[in-house]
């Protein structure tokens, strides 16, 4: 069955480093996003993206994050200058139009800023 | 404000039983999504409804959503201890061109505990 997959799986780095998270979505998927989990907390949304640009973004997703497809599969996001507030679960998701709006989640990258 | 909430926030139940768990939208919904999700892991795909008064059936595990589309419920029979987790609805609103770039809220879970 086709999943979504994500790397790492844990990712620690210091204040003010630059981190890239990886998804690889489920291949016939059109629609991209990115959310994340602060422990404790909601899942929160960050970032859609189709056909090649941002779709919609949250108030979270500022100048310190980016998201690119370099290739045919993979999409990554990218946090600038990581601030110890960027801990949390980072979790990949993607979607298929217009047969389903089934969106189905990656495992997560667990980011720790130390 | 609170868009999306979830009752009960914790549930104990012994094994065998019956539970329901509730998802209330403040505003109307364009698509309404169930996720299990285990401590620190990602979140299973469960079901999304669309059309009000739609539900489904994923073998022990029933979603409807009400005619309104602002309230779902999570019906689960004869619980086992693999049903254990946390399960959370997450909302699609459509924005504002009427279409839906699938942008989930989602609601605080609730966590299922189930005693064999």
């Amino acid at each position: 069955e086709p999943e979504v997959t994500q790397t790492p799986s844990h990712q620690v780095t210091q204040m003010g480093q630059e981190v890239i998270l990886r998804c690889v979505p489920i291949s016939n998927h059109l629609y991209f996003y990115w959310y994340r989990q602060i422990l404790g907390q909601k899942v929160e949304f960050l970032v859609s993206f189709y056909n090649n640009e941002i779709s919609e973004k949250s108030e979270i997703f500022d100048d310190q994050f980016s998201v690119e497809r370099p290739d045919g599969s993979n999409f990554t996001l990218k946090i600038r200058s990581t601030k110890l507030e960027d801990s949390a679960m980072y979790f990949c998701a993607s979607r298929t139009v217009p047969t389903s709006y089934e969106q189905y989640f990656g495992p997560g990258t667990r980011l720790t800023v130390t | 404000s609170q868009e999306l909430e979830q009752s009960p926030q914790s549930l104990i139940v012994q094994e065998g039983k019956n539970l329901t768990i509730n998802c209330t939208s403040s505003k109307t919904l364009y698509g309404l999504y169930w996720y299990k999700q285990k401590y620190g892991e990602g979140l299973i795909f469960l079901m999304m409804l669309q059309k009000g008064g739609e539900e489904k059936s994923h073998e022990k595990i029933t979603a409807k959503l009400d005619e309104k589309k602002q309230q779902s419920s999570l019906h689960i029979t004869a619980s086992q201890p693999s049903h254990a987790g946390i399960y959370l609805c997450g909302a699609d609103r459509k924005g504002a061109g009427g279409t839906s770039y699938g942008k989930l809220t989602f609601g605080q879970g609730t966590i299922l505990t189930v005693h064999p």
